[in-house]
């Protein structure tokens, strides 16, 4: 069963560092996101992005963040100076004709 | 602004069932949806319901859905050790590319 692959699966990084978090979503779909859980929180929308640029983004999702498909296949997600405050599970997920499907996550810590 | 609301904790006996309950506010909602999250792993997504319907059942689970009320609420029937989780409730509007908007999670603990 095809699936959402992300890597790396926990990332740690000095604060003011740039960090680049890896998706592979299931390969025949069009629709891209990325989400956040900051630990007991919430699972937060970031971004999404359909045809090569953002659909929507929420107010998390400032100049520091930024998305790219750099291939047919992988979909990035770059903070460019992170934050303590950063420090969250990230989720990809992609869709085509029905339901989002979510990747296993990337852990990142910010020290 | 839209926002999903749940308990934030359920304890059950294991074989009895469970009910997890969640309100939202956006009327807009057309999708509504339960994920499952067990430690350290990703967002399962467990089932769906369409806001035109009342009732969906899918082996062990049953949503039931008051529209009017805007409640939802998802029954697990025969609790199992394995459904110890945390189960999400979250909706979207009608567009395939809309962003999903999730509740806190409500943490499932079985009782032996």
């Amino acid at each position: 069963e095809p699936e959402v692959t992300q890597t790396p699966s926990h990332q740690v990084t000095q604060m003011g560092q740039e960090v680049i978090l890896r998706c592979v979503p299931i390969s025949n779909h069009l629709y891209f996101y990325w989400y956040r859980q900051i630990l007991g929180q919430k699972v937060e929308f970031l971004v999404s992005f359909y045809n090569n640029e953002i659909s929507e983004k929420s107010e998390i999702f400032d100049d520091q963040f930024s998305v790219e498909r750099p291939d047919g296949s992988n979909f990035t997600l770059k903070i460019r100076s992170t934050k303590l405050e950063d420090s969250a599970m990230y989720f990809c997920a992609s869709s085509g004709t029905s339901e989002q499907f979510f990747g296993p996550g990337t852990r990142l810590t910010v020290l | 602004g839209e926002d999903v609301e749940q308990s934030l904790f359920l304890s059950v006996r294991e074989g009895d069932s469970s009910v997890i309950n969640c309100t939202y506010t956006d009327s807009s909602s057309t999708y509504l949806y339960w994920y499952k999250q067990e430690p350290g792993a990703g967002l399962q997504l467990l089932t769906y319901i369409f806001s035109n319907m009342d009732m969906k059942q899918d082996q062990r689970l049953t949503v039931l859905l008051n529209k009017k009320d805007k409640h939802l609420s998802l029954r697990i029937a025969d609790t199992q050790t394995g459904d110890s989780a945390i189960y999400f409730c979250a909706e979207s509007p009608m567009n395939r590319d809309d962003k999903i908007i999730f509740g806190k999670g409500t943490r499932l603990h079985i009782l032996p």
